[in-house]
């Protein structure tokens, strides 16, 4: 069975400080995505990425985040000047194509703790 | 606005009873997901619908268009379906532009 993989899956880091998330997405997948669930909420979307570049984004997804493909295998989201309020589980996921059927792979997620 | 809404927000049940979770959304989805969240906080993808019904194994995931509401149903349950169950809708844009549910947290007794 095909699996995104994501590290570290716990960090905890002071607010103010910059944070990378990483994820592996299964290797012919093309699109990709960052959820964030805080702890006892729903999970919400953060942001889609295709063909080197951001699809959508929601908006919580500021000038504070940031994503990148650095080297076609790693994916990642970066927090700058973290915030308690950024304390939360950070999902990656992929899906392979869009087309009708797909199923979309998550990752075991990321917890950020941000004291 | 577009909103998912989950019934019930916590379930318990014995091992064995047939199980089902609902969910109702806003007009316009393109395609509903139900998911499954382990207690560890993983998500897996267990269906993906935009019309009619869809079985795997004692889980099966019916959706009806008209009245924007879907079901999951779970058939002979065992303790190691306790899980959270979400359901997520795609109102447009790219498959994984989900709006989620507040999931339903389900525990099976045995």
């Amino acid at each position: 069975e095909p699996e995104v993989t994501q590290t570290p899956s716990h960090q905890v880091t002071q607010m103010g400080q910059e944070v990378i998330l990483r994820c592996v997405p299964i290797s012919n997948h093309l699109y990709f995505y960052w959820y964030r669930q805080i702890l006892g909420q729903k999970v919400e979307f953060l942001v889609s990425f295709y063909n080197n570049e951001i699809s959508e984004k929601s908006e919580i997804f500021d000038d504070q985040f940031s994503v990148e493909r650095p080297d076609g295998s790693n994916f990642t989201l970066k927090i700058r000047s973290t915030k308690l309020e950024d304390s939360a589980m950070y999902f990656c996921a992929s899906i392979e194509t869009v087309l009708s059927g797909n199923t979309i792979y998550f990752g075991e997620g990321s917890w950020l703790t941000v004291v | 606005k577009n909103e998912v809404e989950q019934s019930p927000q916590n379930l318990t049940a014995q091992e064995g009873e047939f199980i089902t979770i609902n969910c109702s959304y806003s007009v316009g989805i393109s395609a509903l997901h139900w998911l499954q969240q382990h207690p560890g906080g993983g998500i897996v993808s267990l269906f993906m619908l935009s019309s009619g019904k869809k079985k795997h194994g004692r889980l099966i995931a019916t959706i009806n268009i008209q009245e924007k509401h879907s079901s999951l149903h779970i058939t002979a349950s065992h303790p190691r379906d306790s899980a959270v169950y979400i359901c997520a809708a795609n109102y447009g844009g790219s498959q994984g532009n989900l709006i989620f549910g507040k999931g339903t947290k389900l525990s099976v007794k045995p």
